[in-house]
C-alpha cells in the first residue's frame, strides 16, 4: 500500500520568505501527483498536478517538482504571504487493489506565515 | 456555478441511527469519491465510483454504504455499524487519470 510522508508537519515563517515543503512516497508506480491546499474546516483546493512523465509544474509563486524513481516531490513557495497560511497536502495517484486507482494522502504540512 | 456541493454542513447522529450525507456535482465527471478526515490524519478513501451504477470499496468501507444511480449524485450512508463516525467527510469528483480531483466543502459528522 502506498505510504505518503510529509515533512515538516508544521512550519512558521515570516512573510516574504521562500520555503520548501517535502513529500515522500513508497511506491513509485504512480500515474500523477497532486498538491492540495486546505483551509481550516474547508474542502481541498488543487494547486498543482504533475503527470508521472513530468519533472515539474509551475503556477504563479508555486513550483512543484517530482522525482518518481526516488519517491519524492517538493512544493516550493516563493515570497510567502500571510494568505498562504493553510495545510498543504501531497497525494500521489496510484493503482489500488480493486483494479482502479486512488489518491493516497499524506498528513499534510501546516504552514503559518506571519506578517 | 459549476462545482461540488455537500449537505448538510453539520450532521448529528444518535447512537444506532443511520444518516446520509449528500454529494452532488454538475461538472459532468464520471468518477466520484468519498473520503474521511480525522484530526492529524491524512484523508482516507471510503468508497469510489468510476461510472453510474458501479462503485468500489476503498480502504475503510466498513460501516458505510453508497449508491450511484445518477451521474450527478453519490450519497454516503453512515450506518449504525460504524462505531466511530465522528469525522470530517469530503466528497470529490474527477474525469480520470490525467485530471485533478475537485473537492466539495465537506460535512462534519458529530455523535450525540
Amino acid at each position: 500500500k502506498q505510504e505518503v510522508t510529509q515533512i515538516p508537519a508544521a512550519l512558521s515563517v515570516p512573510e516574504g520568505e521562500n520555503l520548501v515543503l517535502n513529500c515522500s512516497f513508497t511506491d513509485s508506480a504512480i500515474y500523477n501527483l497532486q498538491w492540495f491546499r486546505q483551509d481550516p474546516g474547508k474542502g481541498l483546493t488543487s494547486l498543482l498536478l504533475i503527470q508521472s512523465s513530468q519533472r515539474e509544474q509551475t503556477s504563479g509563486r508555486l513550483n512543484a517538482s517530482l522525482d518518481k524513481s526516488s519517491g519524492r516531490s517538493t512544493l516550493y513557495i516563493a515570497a510567502s504571504q500571510p494568505g498562504d497560511s493553510a495545510t498543504y497536502l501531497c497525494a500521489p495517484l496510484s493503482p489500488n487493489s480493486n483494479s482502479g486507482y486512488a489518491l493516497n494522502f499524506g498528513k499534510g504540512t501546516s504552514l503559518l506565515v506571519t506578517p | 456555478d459549476g462545482g461540488i456541493t455537500q449537505s448538510p454542513k453539520y450532521l448529528f447522529r444518535k447512537e444506532g441511527q443511520n444518516v446520509t450525507l449528500s454529494c452532488e456535482q454538475n461538472l459532468n465527471h464520471d468518477a466520484m469519491y468519498w473520503y474521511r478526515q480525522d484530526p492529524g490524519q491524512g484523508l482516507r478513501l471510503i468508497y469510489y465510483s468510476q461510472i453510474v451504477n458501479d462503485f468500489q470499496k476503498g480502504d475503510i468501507a466498513e460501516g458505510y454504504s453508497v449508491s450511484r444511480e445518477k451521474k450527478e449524485s453519490f450519497p454516503l450512508t453512515v450506518t449504525s455499524a460504524q462505531k466511530n463516525p465522528t469525522a470530517f467527510y469530503l466528497c470529490a469528483s474527477g474525469t480520470g487519470l490525467q485530471e485533478t480531483q475537485y473537492f466539495g466543502p465537506g460535512t462534519r459528522l458529530l455523535v450525540l
